[in-house]
Order: C-alpha cells, then sequence, then structure tokens
C-alpha cells in the first residue's frame, strides 16, 4: 500500500538543537517534498528532491538543509534550531501523473 | 513567483446548505490537489484533476487550466466536513513544484 511515513510524529528541542525529521516513502516515486505549515499560512515548500542525491530549494530554505539518500528516504536538517521553526511539518512524494501523497506530520517545538 | 490566491479564507454554512472555494492561479498550473485537513491535522485528499471536473458524494471539483482556477463545491453541508480545506497545484512540466494556497476554514453550523 503506498505510504509516506514521517518520524517522529512530536519532537520538543531546545533553542540551538540539532534535529534531524525523517520520511520514507514506499510508492516508487521520484519526487519528494518537504513542507511547513504555520497558522495564517497553507503549507509552504522548503525543500523537495527528484531522486536520490538531489535537492532543489523551496520557498522558505532558510535554516534548514534536506538530504535525499535514497529514492525512499528524505531527511529534514535544522542544525541550529530556533524557536520560529516551532511549526507542522509534512512530507509528501510523488510521481510522474499521480496525485502526492502525504503524511501525517511532525509536530515540532523549539523552546 | 509562482502563487496560489485561495477564497475565501473563512466561510461559515448551514447544515444542509452549499457553496464553493476557489482558487485563482498566477500561472499555468498542470495540475490540482485538494485537500480537507481535520482537527488532527491530517491532509485528507479530496480530489486530484489534472483536468474537467471529479464528483464524489457531496463535493465536486473543476479544473479549468486555460483560465487558471479551479473550484470545489460542497452541498448539502454536514458537520463534519468543518475543517479548513487547501488546494495545492503542481507548477510547470519539467518542474514538480506543488504550492498550496493559504486555506479556506470552513465551518458548518447546526
Amino acid at each position: 500500500e503506498a505510504a509516506v511515513t514521517q518520524s517522529p510524529r512530536n519532537k520538543v528541542t531546545v533553542t540551538g538543537g540539532n534535529v534531524t525529521l525523517s520520511c520514507r516513502q514506499t510508492n516508487s516515486h521520484n519526487y519528494m517534498y518537504w513542507y511547513r505549515q504555520d497558522t495564517g499560512h497553507g503549507l509552504r515548500l522548503i525543500h523537495y528532491s527528484y531522486g536520490a542525491g538531489n535537492l532543489q530549494i523551496g520557498d522558505v530554505p532558510d535554516g534548514y538543509k534536506a538530504t535525499r539518500t535514497t529514492q525512499e528516504d528524505f531527511f529534514l536538517l535544522l542544525e541550529l534550531a530556533s524557536p520560529s521553526q516551532t511549526s507542522l511539518y509534512f512530507c509528501a512524494s510523488s510521481g510522474d501523473s499521480q496525485a502526492p501523497l502525504f503524511g501525517e506530520g511532525t509536530r515540532l517545538s523549539v523552546l | 513567483g509562482d502563487q496560489v490566491e485561495q477564497s475565501p479564507s473563512a466561510l461559515s454554512l448551514h447544515e444542509g446548505t452549499g457553496s464553493a472555494l476557489r482558487c485563482n492561479f498566477t500561472t499555468t498550473m498542470r495540475a490540482v490537489q485538494w485537500f480537507q485537513q481535520n482537527s488532527r491535522g491530517s491532509l485528507i485528499n479530496l480530489f486530484y484533476l489534472a483536468s474537467g471536473t471529479k464528483e464524489n458524494g457531496r463535493l465536486k471539483s473543476t479544473f479549468n487550466s486555460k483560465e487558471s482556477y479551479s473550484t470545489l463545491h460542497i452541498r448539502d453541508a454536514q458537520l463534519e466536513d468543518s475543517g479548513t480545506y487547501f488546494c495545492a497545484a503542481e507548477v510547470n512540466y519539467g518542474n514538480e513544484k506543488i504550492t498550496f494556497g493559504a486555506g479556506t476554514k470552513l465551518t458548518i453550523k447546526p
């Protein structure tokens, strides 16, 4: 069954902390995405990738790194977390002419 | 930059009535997707369209790529339809960037 799995589902860290959010898709999709969602905004694109080793910059990339280690795995890295990065994060994958699939989201709090 | 303009930002309906949500695009989009976000924050896929109209129960969606808009019609609204609705559009061929509208918060009243 097609799926996008995010981990952890919830994370609390402190300012300056190092956080890695993980996303795995089992859909054989080429494209994967990381979004953040904040009150008053829709989902905003942070980074995306069209294959292992590829990285594309999204609309709100500052403070984030990402790495696509395999076709299945896409990681979002916050190396010096700040309170402004407290948000709900979504991962998604998509393939040619197929509806994108979204994960359940990761709630991150930076204290 | 590429934009998806979603309206209205908030909508209140009485049970049994209906209305339409709309997304306008400032550039050519090749497909659009509509979601309902539930109270737990999960995104529930409603429709994915590359063109034309799709219908599912009390919901119907249309995507007009030539005129750069999409609509989501809700009829006979029920309390469980409450939530935030988003459209998301895929920009261009060869650049699979997916851009979201800001959402419509829908409240259904008894």
